[in-house]
């Protein structure tokens, strides 16, 4: 059974970081690229970056980039979002996500399994 | 930046068929999937490369995708369907979702 455990989320001010761990499980790790899709309180799903199966290819939504680094290790069968200058608008529910392909492209981004997220607030 | 489009809501009576439109330039020359996301939990694929259906998601969810327009179809809706349907597609380097729609079966 694939499992995607999400951890690390917490209640910070804004400026500080904070980094994000999901554990997977379930499925061969290293096969497949990664991705963290955030959902603010009420809204609508806002893909945040992807990985692919060997770290060589990464993407970042805009309003992220700069700010956000994703990474995996696959030895570790872990995926990672390091969080800095964090704000107000970062406040969201962030899901880890497996896509049934190994690279960042047409064929292979759609997310057939989701973690339960990990709550990042985002206050002073 | 590559925009999805999507009614934010649509109605339908249980046993109906429902139709649900995303709409972005040429959309049709790309993979669209569908997510049911149901409150308080985590999104569903429930189509993938236009019209796949992965195991375990019922016959009755279908997908079409051509010129600018993907639709998810699902005939003889029922209550269980009622959530908040998302379109995704991939541009650029970038995965873009749809705002939403939200199903209601009335």
């Amino acid at each position: 059974e694939v499992q995607l455990v999400e951890s690390g989320g917490g209640l910070l001010q804004p400026g500080k970081s904070l980094r994000l761990s999901c554990g997977a499980s379930g499925f061969t790790f290293d096969d497949y690229a990664m991705h963290w899709v955030r959902q603010r309180p009420g809204k609508g799903l806002e893909w945040v970056s992807g990985i692919d199966w060997n770290s060589y290819s990464v993407g970042y939504a805009d309003s992220v980039k700069g700010r956000f680094t994703v990474s995996r290790d696959n030895a570790k069968n872990s995926l990672y979002l390091q969080m800095n200058s964090l704000r107000a608008e970062d406040t969201a529910l962030y899901f880890c996500a497996k896509t049934i392909g190994a690279y960042l492209d047409n064929s292979g981004t759609s997310i057939d399994y989701w973690g339960q997220g990990t709550l990042v607030t985002v206050s002073s | 930046s590559y925009e999805l489009t999507q009614p934010p809501s649509v109605s339908v009576s249980p046993g109906q068929t429902a139709g649900i439109t995303c709409s972005g330039n040429n959309l049709g020359n790309r993979y669209a999937s569908w997510y049911q996301q149901k409150p308080g939990q985590s999104p569903v694929l429930v189509i993938y490369h236009d019209n796949k259906r992965p195991s375990g998601i019922p016959e009755r969810f279908s997908g079409s995708n051509s010129g600018n327009t993907a639709t998810l179809t699902i005939s003889g809706t029922q209550a269980i369907d009622e959530a908040d349907y998302y379109c995704q597609a991939w541009d650029s380097g970038t995965v873009v979702f749809g705002g939403g729609t939200k199903l209601t079966v009335l």
